[in-house]
């Protein structure tokens, strides 16, 4: 089985400010990796997804990640965060089947 | 286009009885995900059906049950509720069911609390 963890629990950041979130998951084999974000009594939200070629990932709302093979890690990262941006976010492994982090809560302080 | 919808949205149950929760999926889409998100944790994978069949399932006990119907909704059904199942339950749905790197779309949830 697979395991993913998000290093952080918590990360208060300051409105303007960049972000990184971290993921690191235990796998010797290829996977399909993906960040979600899940705002209050809402579902998941695709925000990204890795599934091959360029390490570098572009998704939706600033965001981006990085594929890191060596160090089987994929860290989401924003340059300048919104208010808009307070949620929690998820990083999930596909291998068989999807498995998901234990969660980051953003907190984005005006 | 309507998403992933998941009925009800909330219920409240006592421990020993039974639930059904329901979920559409995206039209087109013919795979359907379960799963469980306990407060404060990410989602746990409890069953995948794709074409009816099922096509995995996680390590729950097996009071949890699933299926799937020919227009692709499905049904996740729980006996003896304990306390331990309250939870919000999760449905995706994606375009195929292989191993293949099929983005998953999330409903809204279902919010299980079991007293």
């Amino acid at each position: 089985a697979q395991s993913v963890t998000q290093l952080d629990s918590q990360v208060p950041v300051f409105e303007e400010a960049p972000v990184e979130l971290r993921c690191n998951y235990s796998s010797s084999v290829s996977v399909y990796l993906f960040w979600y974000v899940q705002y209050p009594n809402q579902g998941l939200q695709l925000l990204l997804k890795y599934l091959s070629g360029s390490t570098l990932v572009k998704g939706i709302n600033g965001f981006e990640a990085e594929f890191n093979k060596s160090q089987t890690s994929f860290h989401l990262r924003k340059p300048s965060v919104h208010i808009s941006d307070t949620a929690e976010y998820f990083c999930a492994v596909r291998h068989n089947q999807f498995y998901f982090g234990t969660g980051t809560s953003l907190t984005v302080i005006p | 286009d309507a998403g992933v919808t998941q009925s009800p949205t909330h219920l409240i149950k006592t421990r020993g009885q039974h639930v059904t929760l329901r979920c559409s999926p995206i039209s087109g889409h013919k795979s359907v995900s379960w799963y469980q998100q306990v407060l404060g944790q990410g989602p746990q994978f409890i069953f995948q059906y794709y074409e009816k069949e099922e096509r995995g399932r996680g390590n729950f006990p097996d009071r949890f049950s699933a299926r799937q119907f020919p227009n692709y909704s499905s049904e996740l059904n729980v006996n003896a509720l304990l306390l331990g199942d309250s939870a919000l339950y999760l449905c995706a749905s994606s375009l195929g069911g292989g191993q293949g790197a099929y983005e998953q779309y999330f409903g809204p949830g279902t919010r299980l609390t079991v007293t």
